[in-house]
């Protein structure tokens, strides 16, 4: 069956380092892969996009990778600040089906 | 546009009652989704829309759960005789698509059921 892993450990880091979130997926091909930012009690955020053609996307200290060949997407965040402080949820897209189906979510705490 | 918008925020229900969510997606958007999500877990699909077509609907959910998009706009959930295993998150998001071009999700922020 389709599965999605992230990190089910909450990830705590020091203020100003990269922060680096993992996403594995198994029985996928996704055409597409999404990242979200969700804080507690509030729907999640959308971040980034990347397609199955893009190595790499970045937008501002956001930077998402997508290896296809190792089913992975990696999702880094530079010079963290406490304010980036959540849960992110990767999200691919399977072929075929326009609804992305979501991993349980990392925790990111960034220490002051 | 003040984006996707869920009502209620928050409902507290007796088990065996039945109850009803609504979601006004952002107008220009085709698409429409509900998903729901529990203490600790990322959000799971239940049904999507292209305009007021269904296309799609969750194997895991049961024939007390149907929704709605009349006239593609807003769309409804609604369940019926409420377990409280249905206590969740019920969260609506809506999308645009240019074609072959996908622009993400834009989700509400809602609405949290209390089945009692």
């Amino acid at each position: 069956s389709q599965k999605i892993e992230q990190n089910s450990e909450a990830l705590n880091i020091q203020e100003g380092k990269t922060a680096t979130l993992t996403c594995n997926y198994t029985n996928y091909s996704p055409a597409y892969l999404q990242w979200y930012r969700q804080d507690p009690g509030r729907g999640p955020v959308f971040l980034l996009l990347i397609r199955e053609n893009e190595k790499e996307k970045r937008k501002e200290r956001l930077k998402v990778t997508f290896d296809t060949t190792l089913k992975q997407s990696l999702f880094h965040i530079t010079a963290s600040q406490p304010a980036d402080s959540a849960t992110y949820l990767c999200a691919p897209r399977p072929s075929g089906t326009y609804k992305y189906i979501f991993g349980t979510g990392t925790r990111l705490k960034v220490l002051a | 546009d003040t984006g996707v918008s869920q009502n209620p925020r928050h409902k507290i229900t007796k088990r065996g009652q039945n109850v009803t969510f609504r979601c006004d997606p952002i107008s220009e958007h085709n698409r429409l989704y509900w998903y729901r999500q529990t203490l600790g877990q990322g959000p799971e699909f239940l049904t999507y829309f292209q305009n007021e077509a269904q296309l799609e609907k969750s194997r895991l959910l049961s024939d007390r759960f149907s929704a709605e998009r009349p006239k593609g706009s807003f769309s409804t959930l609604e369940i019926q005789r409420t377990e409280q295993g249905d206590s969740a998150m019920y969260l609506c998001a809506s999308s645009s698509m240019d074609g072959s071009e996908d622009y993400g999700y834009t989700f509400g922020s809602g609405t949290r059921l209390t089945v009692v």
